[in-house]
């Protein structure tokens, strides 16, 4: 049964500071993963999509790396804000391809 | 063009009441997903459809019904809430399976007295 770790659970940083946040996968036979965004009390925001046979994507100040082979991937927020503060969801498509399975997220928290 | 919105966002039900949420899309997707989210459990998958008439089990479908009469919404049903029905349930679209984005409405936050 696929399983997604994220680590760490919290995190707070200064403004302007980069930052990783790391999710790991059981299970390497995945079709792609995906980082999102949840701000409290609403829904998600997709951030990123990796497909399989990428190794990474880039969009702004946002960077995820997929390491199939040893089950990671990691999300870089360069130059971090206040406005990035939310919880940060990482999750991959399950074996039959129907769904998605999701860690419980790292919540960041940037101080100005 | 609204995405995907949700019907409604709260409600309170006592335990053995029956409900349904609705979910509707203006993407044309093709398939549509239920998911709860509890604390400390994160993101789990209800049920799921792949096209207008079809449903699937995903995860956690025990105490749900699901329907997919039009192409454009999703139908959950709880047929007799309990309290560990309470959560938050969200509803996602997607244009196909494993190589597309899923888009996620705002979701219905349920609780059950």
């Amino acid at each position: 049964k696929q399983e997604v770790t994220q680590i760490p659970a919290a995190l707070s940083v200064p403004e302007g500071e980069n930052l990783v946040l790391n999710c790991s996968f059981t299970d390497s036979a995945i079709y792609n993963l995906q980082w999102f965004r949840q701000d409290p009390g609403k829904g998600l925001t997709s951030l990123l999509l990796i497909q399989s046979s990428q190794r990474e994507q880039t969009s702004g100040r946002l960077n995820a790396s997929l390491d199939k082979s040893s089950g990671r991937s990691t999300l870089y927020i360069a130059a971090s804000q206040p406005g990035d503060s939310a919880t940060y969801l990482c999750a991959v498509i399950n074996q039959a391809g129907t769904a998605l399975i999701f860690g419980k997220g790292t919540t960041l928290s940037v101080s100005s | 063009n609204a995405g995907v919105t949700q019907t409604p966002k709260f409600r309170v039900l006592k335990t053995g009441q029956s409900m349904t949420l609705l979910c509707a899309q203006d993407m044309n997707h093709e398939y549509m997903y239920w998911y709860r989210q509890d604390p400390g459990m994160g993101l789990r998958l209800i049920h799921y459809s792949v096209g207008e008439g079809t449903t699937a089990k995903g995860e956690v479908p025990d105490g749900y019904n699901v329907s997919r009469l039009k192409k454009q919404n999703f139908l959950l049903g709880l047929e007799s809430a309990a309290p560990s029905q309470t959560s938050v349930y969200f509803c996602a679209s997607s244009r196909g399976l494993a190589k597309e984005t899923q888009y996620f409405g705002p979701g219905t936050r349920l609780l059950v007295l």
